[in-house]
């Protein structure tokens, strides 16, 4: 069964510093995308960064970066430099390619909170 | 900007009443859209698979004669959540998939509240 896992419900980090979101995921699939997304309490989600299983290096997007670890089946998020306007839900997510049309399946998030 | 839009962003209507949520792809063609629900403070769920004329993938436990889909377009895609109940109150998000881009925008939701 495909699966993500988030354990940490809730995140504090001091502003300026780094801090990192956990994620390890579960499928048989050879072929996957690794992703994370923001969702400020407006409710969208913000796209931040993808991996994916083939990819040789880890994903880095300015401040983000992605440490793949697949023989862990892990898919951290590193924030370096964190600022007040991080303070957001993250959700990890994977989309698997055998057996399904692209869609993602998601963790049950982290709540970042970005103190000053 | 925004690829992928949502309407209404919110909407609060009556038990028993349908309501009916867009999502447009806008600056590429979707075969695929999806339709997400996120119950407060939960992770998001896939409620069904919303394929260009053909009919919807639902998931286990979505009803499909409540969750109404329509994809006649390669850039729309509707949701009607019909005899809408108090349960059903929930935020609801599609995403599109660009596979020029290979990966799904999300739309930005849309709230819905039934009384």
């Amino acid at each position: 069964a495909q699966k993500i896992t988030q354990t940490q419900p809730g995140m504090f980090v001091q502003e300026k510093e780094a801090v990192t979101l956990d994620c390890t995921y579960d499928t048989s699939d050879p072929s996957y995308g690794l992703f994370w997304y923001k969702q400020p309490s407006s409710g969208e989600m913000i796209f931040l960064i993808y991996q994916g299983s083939y990819d040789q290096q880890n994903a880095t997007e300015g401040r983000y970066s992605l440490n793949f670890q697949k023989a862990r089946k892990s898919a951290n998020l590193v924030i370096s430099a964190s600022q007040l306007g991080d303070s957001a839900m993250y959700f990890c997510a994977m989309r698997v390619e055998m057996g399904s049309q692209g869609n993602l399946i998601f963790g049950k998030g982290t709540k970042l909170s970005v103190k000053p | 900007g925004a690829v992928v839009s949502q309407h209404p962003s919110w909407v609060i209507c009556k038990s028993g009443t349908s309501v009916k949520i867009e999502c447009r792809s806008l600056d590429f063609q979707a075969t695929t859209m999806f339709w997400y629900r996120q119950f407060p403070k939960q992770s998001l769920m896939l409620m069904a698979t919303s394929n260009e004329g053909s009919k919807a993938t639902y998931e286990q436990g979505v009803e499909k004669d409540k969750f109404l889909i329509n994809h006649a377009s390669l850039t729309l895609s509707t949701l009607t959540v019909t005899s809408a109940h108090p349960e059903d109150s929930s935020f609801y998000i599609c995403s599109a998939r660009d596979p020029g881009r290979d990966r799904a925008f999300f739309g930005p939701g849309t709230r819905l509240t039934v009384l």
